[in-house]
């Protein structure tokens, strides 16, 4: 099941940078994405979504852009910060049922 | 500010054996889920539930699970007899209404001997 793809599973960045995240999805159904950031040993925690109706919603330095004809979503933290460091994954979900579809997350580490 | 709880944050059964697993949701939330997480693999929808029913499953969850609401603040999942491939990590979650944000508990580790 390949509905959610994070192609990249790890990415360094210099602390104070920019770090942009990257999620691919198939299913043109998919009209709800999320961010979830995770750390070991700890449950997803919520980060930014967006719905099909919108291409951008920012949350202080978290910016989520999606390009639905693409098929594609971005997360964008900036400045990136060392407490950054974490496992972010992409998830979406159709408004007809209740799931969410993740996908395999990608390692994000924040170098001082 | 309010959090999906979870409980135990281990468990060690042996195979054929049954576990419960549970989940207290965030106080004004109806609609509650169960996922899943094996080592090194994709997180995997489980089931949902509002309303006191099923809402939706996946061909994960067959006859030997069993989620259920026995009071107003606790959520369980049940494993009647458990096999090694039932270890991974069971997250919990709950949300206001349909495509509203999920919010996760800390999990669960399932290990099955």
């Amino acid at each position: 099941d390949q509905q959610v793809k994070q192609n990249s599973p790890s990415l360094s960045v210099q602390e104070g940078r920019i770090s942009i995240l990257n999620c691919d999805y198939t299913n043109s159904m998919f009209d709800y994405f999320l961010w979830y950031k995770k750390y070991p040993a700890e449950g997803p925690t919520f980060l930014i979504s967006i719905s099909s109706i919108k291409d951008k919603n920012e949350d202080g330095r978290f910016t989520v852009f999606l390009n639905k004809s693409a098929k594609h979503l971005s997360l964008h933290i900036v400045p990136s910060q060392p407490g950054d460091s974490a496992v972010y994954f992409c998830a979406a979900t159709p408004s007809s049922n209740y799931q969410l579809i993740w996908g395999a997350g990608t390692k994000l580490i924040i170098k001082p | 500010e309010p959090e999906v709880t979870q409980t135990p944050s281990h468990q060690v059964t042996q195979m054929g054996q049954e576990v419960i697993l549970r989940c207290v949701p965030i106080s004004n939330h109806l609609y509650f889920y169960w996922y899943r997480q094996i080592l090194g693999q994709k997180v995997e929808f489980l089931v949902s539930f509002y309303n006191n029913e099923i809402s939706e499953k996946s061909e994960i969850f067959d006859d030997q699970f069993s989620v259920e609401r026995p009071d107003g603040s606790n959520f369980t999942l049940k494993i009647r007899s458990t096999k090694l491939e039932d270890s991974a990590m069971y997250f919990c979650a709950s949300s206001a209404g349909i495509q509203e944000t999920q919010y996760f508990g800390p999990g669960t580790r399932l290990l099955v001997l």
